[in-house]
């Protein structure tokens, strides 16, 4: 089955303590990125990476990395949370720069405290 | 001018009815206009796209108008039925740069019986 796989789906952590948020595909996408979702805003995209080592910021990158090593690999790494990074986090891949369909995951709750 | 507006925020409509969403946009440059459905507990997923050479567009009891010179473009659900109901976004890119895709905010649609 094509999916777009991310874990963790709920993760509750504290101020500092450093967290990844793992996403894995299974199409073959070139294309994947990072978006967070948060209530009257819709979703703004994190990161982005075109294929493996090219990545590239979105509108929202302060306090995340990101790291593209495999094809099917996109991680999100929050160094040192922060309350306000508390949202719901969703990973998405595309076939290329392209193709306009993004297929997402189910999205990671987080919550800093 | 990169923002896509989005309204309403919510709407409450009755099953059998026609529910309405409607998004604007300023960049004249976006070329790729699609809408995502999300069920709470999942991630987006594509309903309907359209491109701007064609000003209507219809997949079942989902359709897309839109109107290039006002920079508008609506969701009409005909129909509605309570498995309708969800979170639709909006949204818009370009052909030459899909890394960006601009989300609206957001439309929660209840469909009661």
């Amino acid at each position: 089955e094509a999916q777009v796989t991310q874990n963790p789906r709920y993760l509750i952590t504290v101020t500092g303590k450093k967290l990844t948020v793992t996403c894995s595909q299974n199409m073959n996408h070139e294309y994947m990125s990072w978006y967070r979702q948060d209530p009257g805003l819709g979703l703004r995209q994190i990161y982005y990476s075109m294929n493996v080592e090219v990545t590239d910021k979105g509108d929202v990158p302060e306090g995340y990395k990101v790291s593209r090593k495999e094809k099917r690999n996109f991680p999100l790494i929050l160094e040192s949370p922060s309350p306000n990074q508390t949202s719901l986090y969703f990973c998405a891949s595309r076939l290329d720069r392209y193709t306009g369909e993004l297929f997402f995951g189910e999205g990671s709750r987080l919550t800093v405290l | 001018q990169q923002q896509v507006k989005q309204s309403p925020q919510s709407l409450i409509v009755q099953k059998g009815g026609i529910s309405i969403i409607n998004c604007a946009y300023e960049n004249t440059a976006f070329d790729y206009f699609p809408w995502y459905q999300q069920f709470p507990g999942k991630g987006p997923a594509l309903l309907i796209a359209i491109r701007p050479d064609v000003s209507e567009k219809k997949e079942g009891r989902f359709t897309i108008s839109f109107n290039k010179s006002a920079k508008q473009f609506s969701l009409h659900i005909m129909d509605s039925q309570p498995g309708d109901s969800a979170t639709y976004f909006c949204a818009a890119s370009m052909r030459t740069s899909y890394d960006k895709v601009i989300f609206g905010p957001g439309t929660s649609l209840s469909v009661i019986p």
